[in-house]
């Protein structure tokens, strides 16, 4: 079965400093990936997909993630923080038998000031 | 902005009532899917759709149905509202194919 595991709940980082939010993945076969945020009171948003190609995928909002295949990790990064960046975020997988999309349980990022 | 639609975004309900959550995108999608949520918690699948006429149960057991008489609509009906079905439900469709979905703003259910 295809899963995403988000080990962390909550992810503290300081307004300009990089951010780092994890996800690691178990899949059969070739895992189609994708990252999603969710701000207050609102449905999600899709951020960025890895399919196949570069391991490095450009996003929106200056997000980006790499894929490790060896590490089977799919870890969504940005270089500077912004306050508004604060939101949850969810790591998914697309089952390529059932063509289902399987979150993750989620990581609330918070940006200090 | 994604062009998938859910109405009402909120609603407070008495228990044993029926009601419907409307959700409808103007994409094109084959598919479809209902997601139910707690505040900030994870998304678990209630039902998914590949198409007209198709209707699965998704991983969580719920006690709504789902119907896809029309390609872009897509709704979830609980014949009788309990206070254990107050959550947020989500809506979501993509194409046939390795691509995202796109999620509509969610309805806040709940029943008192």
């Amino acid at each position: 079965a295809q899963s995403v595991a988000q080990p962390e709940d909550q992810v503290n980082v300081a307004e300009g400093n990089p951010l780092t939010v994890k996800c690691t993945y178990s899949v059969s076969g070739n895992p189609y990936l994708f990252w999603y945020v969710q701000y207050p009171n609102r449905g999600l948003q899709f951020l960025l997909k890895y399919i196949t190609g570069d391991n490095l995928v450009k996003g929106s909002y200056g997000f980006e993630a790499e894929f490790n295949k060896s590490q089977t990790s799919f870890h969504l990064k940005k270089p500077s923080a912004l306050v508004s960046d604060s939101a949850l975020y969810f790591c998914a997988v697309r089952d390529r038998n059932t063509d289902k999309l399987i979150f993750g349980t989620g990581t609330r990022l918070q940006v200090f000031p | 902005e994604a062009d998938i639609y859910q109405t009402p975004r909120y609603l407070v309900i008495g228990t044993g009532k029926k009601i419907t959550l409307e959700c409808s995108q103007t994409m094109g999608h084959d598919k479809m899917y209902w997601y139910q949520q707690d505040p900030g918690m994870e998304l678990h699948l209630i039902h998914y759709s590949y198409g007209v006429n198709s209707t699965e149960k998704g991983d969580l057991s719920s006690e709504s149905t789902v119907s896809r008489i029309r390609t872009e609509h897509f709704p979830l009906t609980l014949e009788s509202a309990r206070p254990s079905h107050t959550s947020q439900y989500l809506c979501a469709s993509s194409k046939t194919g390795l691509t995202e979905a796109f999620f509509g703003q969610g309805t806040r259910l709940t029943v008192v």
